[in-house]
């Protein structure tokens, strides 16, 4: 099965802050890589598709880009509804799998 | 798309559980119902993947002997069984759903929408 590594694991940051976080395939997924956003206790959130597709009704300061095995997903200017966990996951090979999760906290 | 999960299990390690999902609210039938579950504490876990309309299912290796996914068109309504259940198997379990496009390489499809997910505790 196909590795996904997120970088940081922790990533704490400011309210205005742009982060961005890193995502690499241990082979290539073409664009086929998908993020999600999760708070304690809710369920998943797709925010970026097909690497860089804005999902419906998600904020336009969420953006995602990347191809092959290396991808990064921005939060433009960090809101205080943005502090959460993201993941990545590919759905190119027979078995998608997600990144162990970048928790985006306080700092 | 709604995806209405079952109920929360308790189970008896060795035992099996089966967790339904069910869909309302479109007709398409171009679609891919996976299955993804999360340990306490523990990040996300992608177990397998059925392409409903085929009928066909492609698995996480580590779950490839454990787990059977089937699905019912007639009630839009997936499944998930997984057997010889351990203490490590309680997590909440979730079904996601996402329209499929197909190339040389397969099938993708995102996770575009999300059951409630069902809590599945394995206890003796």
């Amino acid at each position: 099965d196909i590795q996904m590594t997120q970088s940081p694991s922790t990533l704490s940051a400011s309210v205005g802050d742009r982060v961005t976080i890193t995502c690499r395939a241990s082979q290539s997924v073409s664009t086929w890589l998908a993020w999600y956003q999760q708070k304690p206790g809710k369920v998943p959130k797709l925010l970026i598709y097909k690497g860089s597709s804005l999902e419906s009704g998600v904020s336009s300061r969420f953006s995602g880009s990347g191809f092959g095995t290396e991808f990064t997903l921005t939060i433009s200017s960090l809101q205080a509804d943005d502090f959460a966990t993201y993941y990545c996951q590919q759905y190119n090979s027979y078995a998608w799998t997600f990144g162990q999760g970048t928790k985006v906290e306080v700092k | 798309v709604q995806l209405v999960q079952s109920g929360a299990e308790v189970k008896k390690p060795g035992s099996s559980v089966k967790v339904s999902c069910k869909a309302s609210g479109d007709t398409s039938s171009r679609y891919a119902v996976s299955w993804v579950r999360q340990a306490p504490g523990q990040g996300l876990e992608w177990m397998g993947v059925i392409i409903s309309i085929f009928g066909l299912t492609y698995y996480a290796q580590k779950f490839q002997d454990r787990v059977t996914i089937t699905a019912d068109e007639s009630t839009r309504t997936a499944y998930m069984e997984l057997s010889s259940l351990r203490s490590e198997d309680t997590a909440v379990y979730y079904c996601a759903r996402g329209e499929y496009a197909y190339d040389s390489y397969g099938y993708h499809a995102s996770l575009d929408h999300w059951g409630q997910g069902t809590l599945v505790t394995v206890s003796s």
